[in-house]
């Protein structure tokens, strides 16, 4: 059971360049969340998805696009990378957008340069 | 917008000794909360979880405390040993059913 995983682990990209993280869960849970964690900082929501067919923005989604391909997967987009999105990325799942814990995979790490 | 922090961004501890980890929340309508811990490299790792209509929660070596009237929030660890090392961090839920995190503490312990 591997809970949330997400794949790459580390990216560099240049400025301009596009990239698709991926995250999948195998725990059955409806809701799926984008968080980045930058120094100093707490973890900061980029887009969540309630269920299967739904993505809303959170805190910080300018730059970022998301799709929820299917209740395993939840995918999140950089069209055009710039320095600023340079951070540690999490997702995560829940059984309900509510009072549940998140489980969160290991993160990506990506630098732009 | 929320504003979830701790008391102390650095905590040595005695491999033995208890460790007590704070967490100050500043909107008093949150009614859940998440204690995490975050290892090097790794994604946080749920540890202990509290609703508002309880002041105290315990788990395994570990124990929660909430005190709605000062809004703050308390993470005491039992006995604590060399992987208890880790930066912790609360999280608090407010009405709108998102999530605040805070920028955690680093926990080390001395063996």
């Amino acid at each position: 059971n591997a809970g949330v995983t997400q794949t790459p682990k580390f990216q560099v990209l240049k400025t301009g360049q596009s990239m698709t993280l991926q995250c999948a869960q195998d725990m059955n849970h409806n809701s799926m969340y984008w968080y980045r964690q930058d120094p100093g900082m707490g973890l900061r929501l980029i887009y969540y998805s309630a269920s299967e067919g739904t993505t809303d923005k959170g805190e910080v989604p300018n730059g970022y696009n998301v799709s929820r391909l299917n209740k395993r997967e939840f995918s999140l987009r950089l069209e055009s990378a710039a320095p600023s999105q340079t951070s540690v990325y999490f997702c995560a799942s829940s059984d309900n957008r509510g009072s549940q814990p998140q489980h969160f995979g290991d993160g990506t790490r990506l630098s732009i340069l | 917008g929320e504003s979830v922090g701790l008391h102390l961004p650095t905590l040595s501890v005695q491999e033995g000794d208890n460790s007590i980890i704070n967490c100050a929340y500043s909107n008093s309508a949150s009614d859940y909360f998440i204690w995490y811990k975050q290892e090097s490299g790794k994604g946080p790792q749920f540890i202990i979880d509290i609703r508002s209509n309880m002041d105290k929660r315990q788990g395994q070596r570990v124990t929660v405390l909430l005190n709605k009237t000062v809004k703050h929030l308390s993470l005491q660890i039992a006995a604590t040993q060399p992987g208890d090392s880790a930066v912790y961090f609360c999280a608090e839920m407010n009405t709108g059913n998102q999530f605040y995190f805070g920028t955690g503490t680093s926990l080390t312990v001395i063996p």
